[in-house]
């Protein structure tokens, strides 16, 4: 089976650009999930798609963020006008649907923002 | 409001030495799942074991073992015979019911010292 994987895997970028990440979840898992880890945090929820709807979006997703699942398989994560505040590990997991009965989520290795 | 407390920040142990990692939750939901997650200096976070509000029987997985505890609202986990591949920090997390994000709380970093 392949894991979930992401790229890139590290970004740096300087402030105001935009940058964009791509999240490949299980294959046969229709939820996907995006969250954000800072240094010795947990992660946080972003947002969550079930196939190619976004169902939630957490209040920590601003205006400069924007997610996409376009065809209910990989989706993308769009920062634009990146501050420092942005900097962090951004992780994808996905999961099945809740008629499974299976709850847990797999992550991806995650990418590594830094804004300067 | 739900809520996820790992006291322990960080926890050093000589190898082959149990540690058991503290987790307490808060939920006002009566149905809720709890998680725990390894994230080895990899970085990757790996699912380790899930369990539903409704079932308090405790798990064993080879040197892992679950304590769930509804009455403390705990779900305590214990490494029995540690070894130094055990380093990480560990994450314990909680979903509700109709919720589709883990709430997770702050981690505990394992060390074990050879």
């Amino acid at each position: 089976d392949t894991g979930v994987s992401q790229d890139p895997r590290h970004k740096i970028t300087k402030r105001g650009q935009n940058v964009t990440f791509r999240c490949d979840p299980i294959s046969e898992h229709n939820r996907l999930y995006w969250y954000r880890q800072t240094l010795g945090q947990g992660p946080e929820f972003l947002t969550y798609f079930q196939n190619e709807a976004q169902l939630e979006k957490s209040r920590l997703l601003s205006d400069r963020f924007s997610a996409e699942r376009p065809k209910g398989s990989f989706s993308t994560l769009e920062i634009q006008r990146t501050e420092q505040g942005d900097s962090a590990m951004y992780l994808c997991a996905s999961s099945l649907g809740a008629t499974s009965g299976k709850y847990e989520q797999y992550f991806g290795p995650g990418t590594r923002l830094t804004v300067t | 409001a739900q809520k996820v407390t790992q006291a322990q920040t960080e926890i050093s142990v000589v190898e082959k030495e149990d540690v058991t990692l503290d987790c307490v939750y808060e939920t006002r939901d009566t149905t809720y799942y709890l998680f725990w997650y390894k994230q080895p200096p990899s970085g990757e976070l790996v699912f380790l074991i899930r369990r539903n509000s409704f079932d308090e029987q405790n798990e064993i997985s080879g040197r892992y073992s679950w304590n769930f505890q509804k009455s403390t609202s705990s779900f305590n986990f214990t490494i029995t015979a540690s070894q130094v591949v055990d380093s990480a920090v560990y994450f314990c997390a909680l979903s509700e019911t109709g919720a589709n994000n883990l709430f997770f709380g702050t981690g505990t970093r394992l060390t074990v010292i050879p």
